[in-house]
């Protein structure tokens, strides 16, 4: 079984600022990781994901996240916001194994991006 | 084509009535899953269909039925509803190659039911 912790509930930032939104996950096998954008009223859109190779993703809209093992994180950071960026952001783990073959989510983020 | 499309956008729904959430996708995935989002929460897995064929049910009511006619369609009837089921519904699908799974999941924008 796996499991992802978003500690942080809402992240208030000002408009071209940095953001770093924390993911953190629990799991007894090797994972894929995930970032989800959702914007108010509508689905979810990918973000980035973690396979394999480089520990470092990039991803669409200018943001990238960073697998670390050691400290089992894939922590997600954007060097300048825009208000257009303002939505809940899901972390999201599934497992290698092959035997569920479906995501596990957090909590969610809700950024807020202030002018 | 890139997208998984959900239909209706909208629904509601009397709790006697019975209707369909239907999720269509183009892209050659095998995979495909409901998941159920109510407000402020993250989305929670319902269904995994693979190949055609229904892998995991998360435990969800009867009420609920989901059929995959084809590698393309999904559906979810619905019948008896409460209003606790009011909800966003979520599609999505995923491609397997061989013994090596590509984890592109791609999501549908969702139905969101009120159930009255």
């Amino acid at each position: 079984a796996q499991s992802v912790t978003q500690l942080d509930s809402q992240v208030p930032v000002f408009e071209e600022a940095p953001v770093e939104l924390r993911c953190n996950y629990s799991s007894s096998v090797s994972v894929y990781l995930f970032w989800y954008v959702q914007y108010p009223n509508q689905g979810l859109q990918l973000l980035l994901k973690y396979l394999s190779g480089s520990t470092l993703v990039k991803g669409i809209n200018g943001f990238e996240a960073e697998f670390n093992k050691s400290q089992t994180s894939f922590h997600l950071r954007k060097p300048s916001v825009h208000i257009s960026d303002t939505a809940e952001y899901f972390c999201a783990v599934s497992d290698r194994s092959g035997g569920r073959r479906a995501l596990t989510f957090g909590s969610g983020t809700r950024l807020q991006v202030q002018p | 084509d890139t997208e998984v499309t959900q239909t209706p956008k909208h629904l509601v729904m009397g709790m006697t009535n019975k209707k369909s959430l239907k999720c269509e996708q183009h892209m050659g995935h095998r995979a495909m899953y409901w998941y159920k989002q109510k407000a402020k929460k993250p989305p929670e897995l319902m269904f995994v269909y693979s190949y055609e064929k229904l892998s995991i049910n998360e435990s969800v009511p009867s009420r609920f039925s989901p059929e995959c006619p084809n590698s393309s369609l999904l559906n979810l009837h619905l019948h008896a509803l409460q209003p606790e089921d009011s909800a966003l519904y979520l599609c999505a699908s995923s491609q397997e190659i061989r013994q090596r799974a590509n984890y592109g999941y791609t999501f549908g924008s969702g139905t969101r039911l009120t159930v009255v």
